[in-house]
């Protein structure tokens, strides 16, 4: 398997354009997790679906951020519009169901809004 | 809500010593606790995890971890440690089969 799969891995882009980051997940794997990783914050848990479903999306910052999970290989997490503050890696993550299992994540997407 | 605390943001080591990188969890059942690492630019790697039994797991890259319940700690442990081990220590908490916390993450550099 060739792990999970985030693209892009850079993405630069203007302030008040639309991003979209893609994250394919393992295959077989339930849960699949959206962080962010930022010096000031560490690395927070954005969203979570479990059988492409979100379980829970108290992390998500503002109404400008929106996740989607259309099928079990493929989710979306979308800034409209997008602002400076919103600079960090994002890393996908997708786990098994089974208690006690580990996430596997992705290598990340670096987004720069200048 | 389960969480994590890690105290350190840096720990200092000399190559060969002995390595620990602090871990205290706080969760309302039974703790899923995990360590990963991230060297630059890369994503989190998990390393190991405690999920019920031996106190003592060991993991990859000769590292393991001791689960202590009285003190709420998971730390994370190498007898000697390497300059290749430099990198970013997160520490997680996983509720049942649900979402998984991270803590703030500690910076380990060996210096040779």
């Amino acid at each position: 398997d060739a792990g999970v799969i985030q693209s892009p891995r850079h993405e630069v882009t203007e302030m008040g354009q639309e991003v979209t980051l893609r994250c394919k997940p393992i295959s077989g794997h339930d849960y699949l997790f959206w962080y962010r990783q930022t010096m000031m914050r560490g690395l927070e848990l954005l969203i979570y679906f479990n059988n492409n479903v979100p379980i829970d999306d108290s992390g998500m910052p503002e109404d400008r951020f929106s996740a989607k999970m259309p099928n079990a290989s493929f989710s979306t997490l979308k800034i409209q519009p997008s602002e400076p503050r919103d600079s960090a890696v994002y890393f996908c993550a997708s786990s098994l169901a089974l208690y006690g299992t580990e996430a596997f994540f992705g290598q990340g997407t670096r987004l720069t809004v200048v | 809500a389960q969480s994590v605390a890690q105290p350190e943001d840096q720990v200092n080591v000399a190559e060969g010593n002995p390595l620990t990188v602090k871990c205290t969890y706080s969760v309302s059942g039974n703790p899923y606790l995990f360590w990963y690492v991230q060297y630059p630019n890369r994503g989190l790697q998990f390393l190991l995890k405690y999920i019920t039994g031996d106190n003592l797991v060991k993991g990859s890259y000769g590292f393991e971890a001791e689960f202590n319940k009285s003190q709420t700690s998971f730390h994370l442990k190498k007898p000697s440690a390497l300059v290749s081990d430099s990198a970013l220590y997160f520490c997680a908490v996983r509720d049942g089969g649900n979402d998984m916390r991270f803590g703030a993450g500690t910076r380990l550099t060996v210096k040779p």
